[in-house]
């Protein structure tokens, strides 16, 4: 089993409350990425970081904010949710030693927002 | 840009049956890794391939990797209701690329 961790697992929150998904891992993996997925749909890349301080916005548009701070810790902010930002949210890291380009997901945090 | 197409999208088949996904990147990858994503779970790690025309077995399933390193394809022979899901490849390109995940064959089986 990967050491990544996402809380919450599932949140209901009304329209233009300000949300944090956290995102934590304990392998020391330099990389960290967010995606947005719909059920059963296509995994959307919306943030990724190389490393503590470095994040990139990636290719789908996202109304989201990260930080990287910290290597083990990538939350994701919502200043203000609205129901189109429902979807699943997977988090996942890799380690950049030994070729292996395998990511490890997070369990996913579903996010309903009424 | 680089992009990474899979097809089909769906595939419904009878427990039993073979079940074939197709990978294409528009351009040459350094290396594709194939994903497991059951229904309400996350993608799971299968397999990386690197080399041109490499071709892996894990028990009923192989993958494969084109000469040209633009395409890969993972087959499972006679298809269990355990292998329900999602299916993603995902492409690194060469020259500082990202990785690109496809956008996934979701396998239906019926028992």
């Amino acid at each position: 089993e990967a050491d990544i961790y996402q809380t919450p697992r599932y949140l209901v929150i009304g329209t233009g409350k300000k949300i944090t998904l956290e995102c934590s891992q304990t392998m020391g993996h330099d990389k960290m990425y967010w995606y947005q997925q719909d059920p059963g749909m296509e995994l959307h890349l919306i943030h990724y970081s190389y490393g503590v301080n470095s994040t990139e916005k990636g290719d789908l548009s996202s109304e989201s904010t990260v930080s990287r701070i910290r290597t083990e810790h990538f939350p994701l902010t919502l200043e203000s949710a609205r129901p189109s930002h429902t979807s699943q949210y997977l988090c996942a890291s890799r380690g950049t030693s030994g070729g292996s380009y395998e990511q490890y997901f997070g369990p996913g945090t579903r996010l309903t927002v009424t | 840009g680089q992009q990474v197409m899979q097809i089909p999208q769906y595939q419904h088949v009878q427990e039993g049956e073979d079940f074939t996904t197709y990978c294409n990147s528009s351009t040459t990858l350094s290396n594709i890794q194939w994903y497991k994503q059951r229904p309400g779970g996350h993608p799971v790690f299968l397999i990386q391939l690197v080399k041109s025309g490499e071709v892996k077995k894990q028990k009923r399933l192989t993958f494969q990797f084109g000469e040209a390193k633009k395409n890969s394809s993972l087959h499972i022979t006679a298809t269990q209701t355990t292998d329900v899901g999602t299916y993603f490849c995902a492409g690194k390109g060469t020259g500082g690329f990202k990785t690109i995940f496809g956008a996934g064959t979701r396998l239906f089986v019926k028992a």
